[in-house]
């Protein structure tokens, strides 16, 4: 079954303590990216990456690391947790980044407290 | 002012209803135009998708694109309370690789 695979789903973690959001996807996609969605805000890209070794900033950055080593993983690491990363997260994959054929798989999501 | 608008709702309907979502956008460049379903604690499924102005329909569902207004539309017809969920739209303008996401409207059908 084709799915992108976020842990964990729910973190209660206090400020400054680095924490790793993990993504999986087992559909051999090259686009991988990583969303956080807030009330009123709707979706918002962090970080995205076009292929191994290859990330680039979304519109929401700040506070965010990610890598991509392997094709079908792409973390997400927060260096240093502050309350306003408070949120629920997205990893996504897709076949490439262009055009209609381009559909967006999400995974479950991952609900992030910082106290 | 952002690039897509979308009216959070929440909008309540009773079962077997039209319900008529909508969006608008202001980066003229958009040619893709979807649109996603989000139930409670899942993640966004695409629903539909368009390519440039025009219709598309999809058993109960029809996509609806007016480039010239830059306004989208998403009817559901003969509405389930199995619609009940987030509805977002999103737009790309191909070539690149950013996919740009509504706000998201909240959908209640009521049985």
């Amino acid at each position: 079954e084709a799915q992108v695979t976020q842990n964990p789903r729910y973190l209660i973690t206090v400020t400054g303590k680095k924490l790793t959001v993990t993504c999986s996807q087992n559909m051999n996609h090259e686009y991988m990216s990583w969303y956080r969605q807030d009330p009123g805000l709707g979706l918002r890209q962090i970080y995205y990456s076009m292929n191994v070794e290859v990330t680039d900033k979304g519109d929401v950055p700040e506070g965010y690391k990610v890598s991509r080593k392997e094709k079908r993983n792409f973390p997400l690491i927060l260096e240093s947790p502050s309350p306003n990363q408070t949120s629920l997260y997205f990893c996504a994959s897709s076949l490439s980044g262009q055009g209609v054929g381009n559909t967006i798989y999400f995974g479950e999501g991952s609900w992030l407290t910082v106290v | 002012q952002k690039e897509v608008e979308q009216d959070p709702g929440p909008l309540s309907v009773p079962e077997g209803a039209i319900v008529s979502l909508n969006c608008t956008y202001s980066n003229s460049a958009f040619q893709y135009f979807m649109w996603y379903r989000q139930y409670s604690r899942k993640g966004p499924e695409l629903l539909m998708y368009t390519y440039s102005s025009g219709n598309k329909e999809d058993g109960r569902f029809t996509a609806q694109v007016d480039k010239s207004s830059k306004y989208i539309s998403l009817f559901i017809r003969d509405s389930q309370p199995s619609d009940s969920a987030t509805y977002l739209c999103a737009m790309s303008a191909g070539g690149g690789f950013k996919t740009i996401f509504g706000a998201g409207t909240r959908l209640f059908v009521k049985a």
